[in-house]
């Protein structure tokens, strides 16, 4: 079982629907939680960070923490093609140190 | 806030030469910069933790005799592919910690550079 799980997709969905990504991680000492944007040919921009339970939203985005059932999610309200892109799900065991990275989901947001 | 730069950003090379990659953080203080190697339509792959003024740690199966990696300073780190060959063509990325202190804690959060590709030839 891999340390950080995510559906590679793809997942499609046409413009202004709400996107849905979703990561479930196996070591329940995690306290920290990334979401990162990657587009094509680039590198990893940071989205979202969440750290407690329950949802945090920023603009368009909502991120979702479940820490008993070990699943954190990702919302994008009102999809554009822009955020067409391979998300990426990042887990921190301990306040610093390395992030476990799931292999992302390739998201298509079709006009 | 929380830029980190990569240089250069592309570079080919001929094989059996070596190649340095510079990871800067520009705004903040790093103690721990990571190092990523991802080939096309693959997965992140790390390569190796530094931290400032101690010797990196590298993962299972990466050569630290050929990918050298030095962080000499706070906003600074760098990775050395001695004698490139093309299999070490690749997508080179680097992300420094930023440490954000709130509520009587800290946090670190991992922030990229923009990623240094490289082609052997």
């Amino acid at each position: 079982q891999k340390e950080v799980e995510q559906n590679s997709g793809p997942l499609s969905v046409p413009e202004g629907a709400i996107a849905s990504l979703n990561c479930t991680y196996s070591d329940r000492g995690s306290q920290s939680f990334f979401w990162y944007r990657q587009y094509s040919g680039k590198s990893p921009e940071l989205i979202m960070s969440i750290y407690s339970n329950g949802d945090k939203e920023d603009g368009r985005f909502t991120a979702q923490l479940n820490k008993a059932s070990q699943y954190v999610s990702l919302l994008i309200r009102d999809s554009q093609p822009s955020d067409s892109a391979t998300y990426l799900c990042a887990v921190k065991p301990i306040r610093a140190g390395k992030s476990t990275f799931g292999d992302g989901t390739t998201l298509t947001v079709k006009p | 806030g929380a830029v980190v730069s990569q240089h250069p950003s592309w570079v080919i090379c001929k094989s059996g030469t070596s190649v340095k990659i510079e990871c800067r953080s520009l705004d903040f203080q790093a103690t721990t910069m990571f190092w990523y190697r991802q080939f096309p339509k693959q997965s992140l792959m790390l390569m190796a933790t530094s931290n400032e003024g101690s010797k990196a740690t590298y993962e299972q199966g990466v050569e630290k005799d050929k990918f050298l990696i030095n962080h000499a300073s706070l906003t600074l780190s760098t990775l050395t592919v001695t004698s490139a060959h093309p299999e070490d063509s690749s997508f080179y990325i680097c992300s420094a910690g930023a440490t954000q202190t709130s509520g009587g804690g800290s946090r670190e959060t991992q922030y990229f550079g923009p990623g240094t590709r490289l082609l052997v030839l």
